[in-house]
């Protein structure tokens, strides 16, 4: 099966510092990359989808400035949080998928962002 | 605006209790709906998929509906076990022609099941 691994797994940082967050497909190459954000017992939002090679594109209310995405290679995103504060503490999902027009879309395990 | 709502927000049973989890969608222009499991602090693994021209689909003692018209999916979990104990997500698939489907969650069920 398809795997998407994420790094680190957690993270703790001081506020007004900025953490990044990786995002790899082991398996496969990854056409399209998904990047989303969990509260506790809520549902995964999507920040932004970015397509390898081009700019990001972001969900309406995501600052595109302080959620710094890069889509560099076939297998790897990054997502960089700028300057964070402790509102921006969250589970962090990436996903990704093969194909832009496939369906199938494999998940990261999460990363946890605690600031400080 | 699409919205997906999935009721109950939590869900307590015995083990081996049959169960329905509920899904509901305000706009019937999907693409595809798919159910995953969530465990704490994981990542998600897909359940089940079904196509907006399907009925349902099934994999084990799982059985997923779907009623496209009246913007409606459950998640039937037959003979539950301590094992199924997680959060079950529903997510609808739109089309978008530039950035190809997108996925919109509802906010899930928490499940637990008592030995």
């Amino acid at each position: 099966g398809a795997v998407v691994s994420q790094h680190p797994s957690w993270v703790i940082c001081k506020s007004g510092t900025s953490v990044k967050i990786e995002c790899r497909s082991l398996d496969f190459q990854a056409t399209t990359m998904f990047w989303y954000r969990q509260f506790p017992k809520q549902s995964l939002m999507l920040m932004a989808t970015s397509n390898e090679g081009s700019k990001a594109t972001y969900e309406q209310g995501v600052e595109k400035d302080k959620f710094l995405i890069n889509h560099a290679s076939l297998t790897l995103s990054t997502l960089t949080v700028t300057s964070a504060h402790p509102e921006d503490s969250s589970f962090y999902i990436c996903s990704a998928k093969r194909a832009f027009f496939q369906e199938t879309q494999y998940f990261g395990p999460g990363t946890r962002l605690l600031v400080l | 605006k699409q919205e997906v709502t999935q009721i109950p927000a939590a869900l307590s049973v015995p083990e081996g209790e049959n169960l329905v989890l509920n899904c509901s969608f305000t706009d019937s222009a999907i693409y595809n709906l798919q159910w995953f499991r969530q465990d704490p602090g994981k990542g998600l693994t897909s359940l089940l998929l079904i196509q907006s021209s399907q009925r349902e689909q099934t994999s084990g003692r799982l059985n997923a509906s779907l009623d496209k018209s009246s913007g409606r999916s459950t998640l039937y979990i037959a003979a539950s076990q301590p094992g199924d104990s997680a959060t079950y997500l529903c997510a609808v698939r739109r089309f978008i022609y530039n950035q190809g489907g997108k996925l919109i969650f509802g906010q899930g069920t928490e499940l637990s099941v008592k030995p």
